[in-house]
């Protein structure tokens, strides 16, 4: 089983801050990464497909990077409506697996 | 717009059963693969299961197989997960999802089925 693991565990940021998001694979997936928002509440959201594939919708202020086994998530100029927890998930192999998320306090 | 919604979720006794039902709208399901996610209280994302469009091969977490059953009616356009031998760790929302075609990303999540394993 490929094992996902993020970091840090929380980031506290202000207003108009950027933040950075690291995922990592303990084996490689390839591009085969994606992110997600999760709100309270909420179901998960799609941000991210294929490590840097923004979503139908997603603002721009979003971007990944990555390949293999180190993938980051940047959010530029972060807004209130972006706490919320982040995943990332590969789904390059079986079974698919998640990584524990991230959670961004604003 | 694609919609999926969740049924069949409620409590249920350690070693019982329930089956979850997801109804789907908006577009031609029988050419997606479906997917189901869970999420203990508190928890992160755990993927359950999967099946392909047409040819209904499956996929199973290790934590589920044996025990869980995935299939689709796709002359209902339905998604289904038949549980059994329930545990307290099966205790979470469960998530109907439409995978991409593409890969087996999760694009679209339906709102959530509780299913609560106690005595």
């Amino acid at each position: 089983e490929i094992v996902m693991t993020q970091s840090p565990a929380t980031l506290s940021v202000s207003p108009g801050d950027g933040a950075t998001l690291s995922c990592r694979a303990s084996q490689s997936v390839r591009s085969r990464l994606a992110w997600y928002q999760q709100k309270p509440g909420q179901a998960p959201r799609l941000l991210i497909s294929y490590t840097s594939t923004r979503a139908t919708g997603i603002p721009a202020r979003f971007s990944g990077s990555g390949s293999g086994t180190e993938f980051t998530l940047t959010i530029s100029s972060l807004q209130s409506e972006d706490s919320a927890v982040y995943y990332c998930h590969q789904y390059n192999d079986w079974p698919l697996t998640f990584g524990g998320g991230t959670k961004v306090e604003i | 717009e694609v919609q999926l919604l969740e049924s069949g979720g409620g409590l249920v006794q350690p070693g019982g059963s329930l089956r979850l039902s997801c109804a789907a709208s908006g577009f031609a399901f029988s050419t997606y693969a479906m997917a189901w996610v869970r999420q203990a209280p508190g928890k992160g994302l755990e993927w359950v299961s999967g099946i392909l469009g047409t040819d209904t091969t499956t996929y199973y977490a290790d934590s589920v197989k044996g025990r869980f059953t995935i299939s689709r009616d796709n002359s209902r356009s339905t998604l289904y997960l038949h549980m059994s031998s329930l545990r307290v760790e099966d205790t979470a929302v469960y998530y109907c999802i439409k995978t991409n075609n593409t890969g087996w990303f999760f694009g679209y999540w339906g709102q959530g089925a509780l299913v609560t394993v106690s005595s």
